[in-house]
């Protein structure tokens, strides 16, 4: 059964800093991953999508990695801003059926 | 606007009372389908739709109805709620018949059983 897994859970940095936030995947079958930002009473809000057969995918001061063979996925973000402060969640999709999601890491910048 | 509107956004009610959460998306998207996100739990898929009149159980469809009679629509009923149906529930769309590229969400539904 795939298990996905965020690594910190919660984050909390001085504003200008690079972030790196971690996405492990026990299953390295999947079609691809997508990166979510949930802010409190709103919805998710797809960021990037990587297919299984890209490496990485760049949205402004977004950076999403994928490494499927090691079950591992990174979310970079460049020069932190206050506005950055949300829930980062990532999800991975294998049977083409349905989102597998990670337990999300909850990020606050501060000024 | 391209977009996935759930309403209502918030709903209390009372154990046994049937209720409705509509989504409506606007994009012609093919798959659409609900997921309930509580604390510790994450995100769980309840059902899917991969087309109009084809309906399937996620991993959580216990006390939960759905219903896919056109594209654009797929309502999330509960006909007799529990307290342990209290929840954040999320409809989701994405383009083709199968989940195989971006997915988009609604703002959510948040619902209180007492």
């Amino acid at each position: 059964k795939q298990e996905v897994t965020q690594i910190p859970a919660a984050l909390s940095v001085p504003e200008g800093e690079n972030l790196v936030l971690n996405c492990s995947f026990t299953d390295s079958a999947i079609y691809n991953l997508q990166w979510f930002r949930q802010d409190p009473g709103k919805g998710l809000t797809s960021l990037l999508l990587i297919q299984s057969s890209q490496r990485e995918q760049t949205s402004g001061r977004l950076n999403a990695s994928l490494d499927k063979s090691s079950g591992r996925s990174t979310l970079y973000i460049a020069a932190s801003q206050p506005g950055d402060s949300a829930t980062y969640l990532c999800a991975v999709i294998q049977d083409t059926d349905k989102l597998i999601f990670g337990t999300g890491t909850r990020l606050q910048v501060f000024p | 606007e391209a977009q996935v509107t759930q309403n209502p956004r918030y709903l209390i009610t009372v154990t046994g009372k049937k209720l409705t959460v509509t989504c409506s998306q606007n994009m012609n998207h093919e798959y659409m389908s609900w997921y309930r996100q509580d604390p510790g739990l994450g995100l769980r898929q309840i059902y899917y739709s991969m087309n109009v009149e084809v309906t399937d159980k996620g991993d959580v469809p216990e006390g939960y109805k759905v219903s896919r009679k056109e594209k654009r629509n797929f309502p999330l009923i509960l006909e007799s709620p529990s307290p342990n149906q209290t929840s954040l529930y999320f409809c989701a769309s994405s383009p083709y018949t199968s989940l195989n590229t971006e997915a988009f969400f609604g703002q959510g539904t948040r619902l209180t059983v007492v």
